[in-house]
């Protein structure tokens, strides 16, 4: 199977634009989450999508949102961007009905946004 | 409050050696606990992960022991090799999120 893939890998935006960063999950997987990556706060939890419905969310502000088709891949926007908001973004997939019997989450390459 | 975190920020081991990578949690509530590799320009890699009524579970070459009376994790990799060295994160989930320890630093010396 194909891993998980996102798109744009890199991307360069200035402050106060808004970006549109996509993934597309292992085929099957029908839960996707979002994570931002940085040095300073290391992996936190963004969102987690399944079947189209927002599960789970974490404890960012209301300029990071996302999506979910119906066919599981995912976008998130961030938008009014900030400085703070360099980092690498990640999405990760997994089956999502259930654990069964295993709580692996399939990360992507991520998606590294600088913000100037 | 609640969260996971890691021991030592950095690991030195010899090839060949065995690495141990330590991490604390404090949420009772977490059902599984998981291990991540990452490589330099890469995503976290699934490593192995032990459900919460579990004490040990080994997979090809690394083992993870929890102990919860301390709430303590573990990954254990045996025989170290070069392609090891990576940032290690444990990560804890209950399902509702993941979250994760701020990654250990394995350095594998020829």
């Amino acid at each position: 199977k194909a891993g998980v893939t996102q798109t744009p890998r890199y991307l360069i935006k200035t402050r106060g634009q808004q970006v549109t960063l996509s993934c597309s999950p292992i085929s099957g997987h029908r839960s996707v989450s979002w994570y931002q990556q940085t040095p300073g706060q290391g992996l936190q939890f963004l969102f987690e999508y399944f079947s189209e419905t927002q599960r789970n969310k974490g404890n960012f502000p209301g300029r990071f949102s996302g999506r979910q088709f119906s066919n599981s891949r995912s976008e998130m926007n961030v938008s009014t961007l900030e400085l703070g908001d360099s980092a690498l973004y990640l999405c990760a997939s997994r089956p999502g009905s259930g654990q069964g019997g295993s709580a692996a989450q399939y990360f992507g390459p991520g998606t590294r946004l600088l913000v100037l | 409050g609640e969260s996971v975190g890691l021991h030592l920020p950095t690991l030195s081991v010899q090839e060949g050696d065995n690495s141990i990578i330590n991490c604390a949690y404090s949420n009772s509530a977490s059902d599984y606990f998981i291990w991540y590799k990452q490589e330099s320009g890469k995503g976290p890699q699934f490593i192995i992960d032990i459900r919460s009524n579990m004490d040990k579970r080994q997979g090809q070459r690394v083992t993870v022991l929890l102990n919860k009376t301390v709430k303590h994790l573990s990954l254990q990799i045996a025989a170290t090799q070069p392609g090891d060295s990576a940032v290690y994160f444990c990560a804890e989930t209950n399902n509702n999120d993941m979250r994760f320890g701020a990654g250990t630093r394995l350095t594998v010396k020829p």
